[in-house]
């Protein structure tokens, strides 16, 4: 049973480019979530997506910051116009349809703004 | 919001023991334990939920204190491959469910030696 995953792994942007990063839950679980990690520091929750909703989006920005779980396909975490301020570590988790489960974590995509 | 934890760093000798504590200032519905290693993704060690039920890693225990809205990891006859960073994500539930959305503590790094 593969686990979650993630790509690109790293990705490299200049100031106002556009960044897409995919996460394919493991087979079976239907909840998606994204954190953040800047160097050195803890996780910090962005959002929760079940396939073609958004459930809970309190840790995003409010601006250029976007994020999907289509009904096929991958969930997409999407940032236009790219800052320094955004490289940071983005970790996305699953979890399988009942609530309670434990979030199994990808090995996330390591975004760099120059 | 952000649990606390401690202590912010440990260094053990293998063989030692060693606790962790994650305490919140609002009420809890679950507790989840990680472990991230440097440049990796966290990896799931044990989910504790209100009522007393328990998930995870054999070598691994932890307990929950509901009323006083803490935790604590046990680490019995620490090995190397116990290094790393130690994150509690905590969830303050809605009703009688997880929300899914976890806050992190800032982390406690654990260094075991020879």
């Amino acid at each position: 049973n593969a686990g979650v995953m993630q790509n690109p792994r790293h990705l490299v942007r200049r100031r106002g480019q556009e960044a897409r990063l995919r996460c394919s839950p493991m087979k079976g679980h239907s909840h998606v979530y994204w954190y953040r990690q800047l160097p050195e520091e803890g996780l910090k929750f962005m959002v929760y997506l079940q396939k073609e909703n958004i459930i809970d989006e309190s840790g995003m920005p409010k601006e250029r910051f976007s994020a999907e779980f289509p009904k096929e396909g991958p969930s997409i975490l999407r940032i236009q116009q790219v800052v320094r301020g955004d490289s940071a570590a983005y970790f996305c988790a699953s979890s399988p349809p009942s609530l309670g489960e434990t979030q199994y974590f990808g090995p996330g995509t390591r975004l760099l703004v120059l | 919001q952000q649990p606390v934890q401690s202590p912010q760093a440990v260094i053990l000798r293998e063989g030692e023991d060693a606790v962790i504590n994650c305490s919140s200032s609002k009420a809890l519905y679950s507790v989840h334990w990680y472990r991230q290693k440097h440049g990796e993704a966290p990896v799931f060690l044990m989910i504790l939920l209100k009522g007393g039920e328990q998930k995870g890693h054999e070598k691994i225990s932890a307990s929950f204190n509901e009323k006083k809205q803490q935790s604590s990891l046990y680490l019995t006859a620490s090995q190397l491959s116990y290094s790393g960073t130690y994150f509690c994500g905590t969830d303050p539930g809605h009703g009688s469910s997880n929300t899914g959305k976890l806050i992190f503590g800032q982390g406690t790094t654990l260094q075991v030696k020879p």
